[in-house]
């Protein structure tokens, strides 16, 4: 089964310092992609970046940058120089396949503070 | 090019009622899928559709729910006989094609409150 696993339920981060979301995930599969989306209080799902998998190349997306390791099937989400719009909850997502059907599956999600 | 829109943005229903979420996918967008948020959750996958037909719906309980995208007009999530439990953030993603691998279009949400 195919599952997403974000442990840390919250982080706070000084404004203009990094963090760091980790994000653990199981499949079976070979090819496949990998999301990080951002939901701020007006509960809008905005997606950060993605990386696909069969791209070794870790995707960075302005300040934010990805560690992708997928033999450790572990994808987590580097915020730089953090800005008090960070503060949101943040979802790491997998993109099923199966059959003629495409999906995604989430985290349970990650609040972030971003302290002045 | 307006993006996903949701309506309404809240719905009060009282138990028993029904409940009738829309979703207007971007346009050129073909494809729609709902996805249900509980309170301290990560979005949960409901139904995937294309236009006048349901692709997958592993997500939908058996009983009360149902989806559509007709060839005109928004997609409709209806929820029958709404109950305590149903309340929660409903949202729709759209994408042009079977192709989400550049990331889903998601809308607002729709928040359902059941009392």
């Amino acid at each position: 089964a195919q599952t997403v696993t974000q442990s840390q339920p919250e982080m706070s981060v000084q404004e203009a310092e990094t963090v760091t979301l980790s994000c653990t995930y199981d499949t079976s599969e070979s090819d496949y992609y990998l999301f990080w989306y951002k939901q701020p209080p007006s509960r809008q799902m905005i997606l950060v970046i993605r990386q696909e998998a069969y791209k070794q190349q870790n995707a960075t997306e302005n300040r934010f940058s990805v560690n992708f390791q997928k033999a450790a099937k572990s994808f987590s989400l580097k915020i730089s120089d953090s800005q008090l719009g960070d503060a949101a909850m943040y979802f790491c997502a997998y993109r099923r396949t199966q059959g003629g059907s495409e999906k995604l599956v989430f985290g349970k999600g990650m609040k972030l503070t971003v302290n002045p | 090019n307006a993006g996903v829109m949701q309506n309404p943005r809240h719905l009060v229903r009282r138990r028993g009622q029904e409940a009738r979420l829309r979703c207007s996918p971007m346009k050129g967008h073909s494809h729609v899928y709902w996805y249900r948020q509980l309170p301290e959750e990560g979005l949960k996958f409901m139904v995937y559709l294309q236009k006048e037909n349901i692709i997958d719906e592993s997500g939908m309980p058996k009983e009360r729910f149902s989806a559509e995208f007709p060839k005109e007009g928004p997609s409709i999530l209806r929820i029958q006989q709404v109950v305590r439990g149903d309340s929660a953030a409903y949202f729709c993603a759209s994408s042009p094609s079977r192709g989400g691998h550049y990331g889903y279009t998601f809308g607002s949400g729709t928040r359902l409150t059941v009392v």
